[in-house]
């Protein structure tokens, strides 16, 4: 069955540093992948989308990788806030039009 | 501004009891989705909807289900609930004039069956 795994342990680390989130997948083939960021008690929100067919996209301090050929992506913080602070989840397509199949999340700490 | 909201926001009812938990949207979109998010499972999806009388089930349905009667709105119903859908149910919603599209998603409603 199709499987998405996300670091389930919680990653800390200093401000200024990068932080590096990583999405594997397996029994897949997706066309598309999406992260999200989650603040608790609040819904996700979404980041940045990256096609099978793009290796990298920027947005800002944000940066996505996506390699196919290992069903990994990973998300990159450069320049990490304690405001960055957050559930970071990665989303893969169904292949059933537009719903989304969304790993368990990563939880990302930032301390100053 | 478009938004997308959920209410009621906390809700503790009884097994057994039929519960609908309310989305609406402003943003026009034609997509519509439920899930449920519990700790250790992430976000699972429950019911879909890609336009008005449209419904699909996700990975999670039993014991739940959903109408579309206009494109604003996809009421999740509860038919007779049980403890194990004690959960945080999020709403979301996307358009469908691409293939990529983000989705939206709305504050949560906090679910408790006792």
């Amino acid at each position: 069955s199709q499987k998405i795994e996300q670091n389930s342990e919680a990653l800390n680390i200093q401000e200024g540093k990068t932080a590096t989130l990583t999405c594997n997948y397996t029994n897949y083939s997706p066309a598309y992948l999406q992260w999200y960021r989650q603040d608790p008690g609040r819904g996700p929100v979404f980041l940045l989308l990256i096609r099978e067919n793009e290796k990298e996209k920027r947005k800002e301090r944000l940066k996505v990788t996506f390699d196919t050929t290992l069903k990994q992506s990973l998300f990159h913080i450069t320049a990490s806030q304690p405001a960055d602070s957050a559930t970071y989840l990665c989303a893969l397509d169904m292949h059933s039009g537009y719903a989304l199949n969304f790993g368990k999340g990563t939880s990302l700490l930032v301390t100053p | 501004d478009a938004e997308i909201t959920q209410s009621p926001r906390h809700k503790i009812t009884e097994t057994g009891r039929q519960v609908t938990l309310a989305c609406h949207q402003t943003w026009n979109h034609n997509n519509m989705f439920w899930y449920r998010q519990d700790l250790g499972h992430g976000l699972r999806l429950i019911h879909y909807s890609y336009g008005v009388q449209d419904t699909n089930k996700g990975e999670v349905s039993d014991g739940y289900s959903v109408s579309r009667s206009n494109t604003e709105d996809l009421p999740l119903t509860l038919e007779s609930a049980a403890s194990s859908q004690t959960s945080v149910y999020f709403c979301a919603s996307s358009e469908s004039s691409g293939r990529y599209n983000e989705q939206f998603f709305g504050p949560g409603t906090r679910l408790t069956v006792l």
